[in-house]
């Protein structure tokens, strides 16, 4: 149980084109869901929280024009890089907390590469 | 404000003897305790967590660690390592009070060598 996939697994685009990548917990309902972002040989940086039927909390620095959340029901919730540059690229990871787990363990999905030629 | 701190960048171990991977952690009230493993190119898988109760938690893989209150750590332990549990490893806290995000410690890397 507990399984949450990302699709697409790797990404390739052109500087200046959108691209949504979504998640998605396969066994449970998660109202809450978690975007972030890693990378080479660093630490997972959280980039936004994201809940059922409402706006997406953002941390500081990151844009949140450029990176649309949205959390349309309890099992799917979708990133869209806008205008995507190369310093866009890296590895992009969702997590999903079950609705009933009070103690906030998260299940994370593969993760998404993304290259921005 | 909580934090998470793994010294080491690189732990590294011969095939069959214990490990260790070190994590302390610092919130203000009292922590929830996570355990998680990436391999290359791939998510974040959860080991085990620390939510109250007993001090010694096991889990996935045949993992295990313990939470010490008075030095603030909960460091991952296995009595034998295999060659297949190297890996990326990060260690996560969360503050029990307020809705407060998961925080990750930088990772440590564990090279099992045959």
């Amino acid at each position: 149980g507990a399984v949450v996939s990302q699709h697409p697994s790797w990404v390739i685009c052109k500087s200046g084109t959108s691209v949504k990548i979504e998640c998605r917990s396969l066994d449970f309902q998660a109202t809450t869901m978690f975007w972030y972002r890693q990378f080479p040989k660093q630490s997972l940086m959280l980039m936004a929280t994201s809940n059922e039927g409402s706006k997406a909390t953002y941390e500081q620095g990151v844009e949140k024009d450029k990176f649309l959340i949205n959390h349309a029901s309890l099992t799917l919730s979708t990133l869209t890089v806008t205008s995507a540059h190369p310093e866009d690229s890296s590895f992009y990871i969702c997590s999903a907390r079950p609705s009933h787990d009070a103690t906030d363990t998260q299940y994370f999905g593969p993760g998404t590469r993304l290259t921005v030629l | 404000a909580q934090s998470v701190a793994q010294p080491e960048d690189q732990v590294n171990v011969a095939e069959g003897n214990p490990l260790t991977v070190k994590c302390t952690y610092s919130v203000s009230g009292n922590p929830y305790l996570f355990w998680y493993v990436q391999y290359p190119n791939r998510g974040l898988q959860f080991l085990l967590k620390y939510i109250t109760g007993d001090n010694l938690v096991k889990g996935s893989y045949g993992f295990e660690a313990e939470f010490n209150k008075s030095q603030t750590s909960f460091h991952l332990k296995k009595p034998s390592a295999l060659v297949s549990d190297s890996a990326l490893y990060f260690c996560a806290v969360r503050d029990t009070r307020g809705n407060t995000p998961l925080v990750f410690g930088k990772g440590t890397r564990l090279s099992v060598i045959a």
